[in-house]
């Protein structure tokens, strides 16, 4: 079974920083890109990043934390990561990690999500 | 960015009605469309992907339809378990986005 397991999240003060990590587990990690998406309470889906896969040399970011979220991945350890640098109160949320079923097409596996508190 | 509004907001249906919701791209997305189930507490399931197949395990009541910009995800008769929030993705440029989702609630 096909399986993503995300952790790192908490409460953090303003201009903190905090990673976030997925596990995968079932499938072949490496041959598949990962994206990052956010849910801020009571508001729908965000976007966040992309990483493709098995280099994972192309990445992508929503303009919301470009320069500040750094997407990148482990595959000998089939892991995902997102570090979060200079955290604002907008970016509190549910950060779920998910996976590409091919490039261009949807994400067919989704973790249960971590949540990020950013406040004072 | 391409922006996607999904019309209505909220759509109050019985068990059994026929749902129609509605996805349009402020630009062309090709057939490059996704739909995802997202019910409280839970992640989003992905139900669509390429405006119309069906993704694994997805039930045949479901049904995607449309291309450029314009494009409709169907429920043939809902069941007590689609009473959720239904979200559409575009997946031809950088950055992705969703729409803002679409409530189906229980009349």
């Amino acid at each position: 079974e096909m399986q993503l397991l995300e952790s790192g999240g908490g409460l953090i003060q303003p201009g903190g920083s905090l990673r976030l990590s997925c596990a995968a587990s079932g499938f072949t990690f490496s041959n598949y890109a990962m994206s990052w998406v956010r849910q801020a309470p009571g508001k729908g889906l965000e976007w966040v990043s992309i990483i493709g896969g098995h280099t994972g040399g192309s990445t992508f970011y929503a303009d919301s934390v470009k320069g500040r979220f750094t997407i990148s991945r482990d595959n000998s350890k089939n892991t995902l990561h997102l570090q979060m640098d200079s955290l604002r109160a907008e970016d509190t949320a549910v950060y779920y990690c998910a996976k590409d079923l091919s490039p261009g097409r949807g994400m067919d596996v989704w973790g249960q999500g971590t949540t990020v508190t950013v406040s004072s | 960015e391409i922006v996607l509004t999904q019309s209505p907001a909220t759509l109050s249906l019985s068990p059994g009605e026929r749902a129609t919701l509605s996805c349009r791209a402020s630009q062309s997305v090709s057939s490059y469309l996704a739909w995802y189930q997202q019910k409280p507490g839970q992640a989003p399931r992905l139900l669509i992907y390429d405006a119309s197949d069906r993704a694994t395990g997805i039930p045949a009541r479901f049904s995607g339809s449309g291309s450029g910009t314009d494009f409709t995800l169907t429920i043939s008769s809902l069941e007590p378990e689609d009473f959720a929030v239904y979200y559409c993705q575009q997946r031809i440029n950088w950055p992705l986005t969703f729409g803002g989702g679409t409530k189906v609630e229980i009349k």
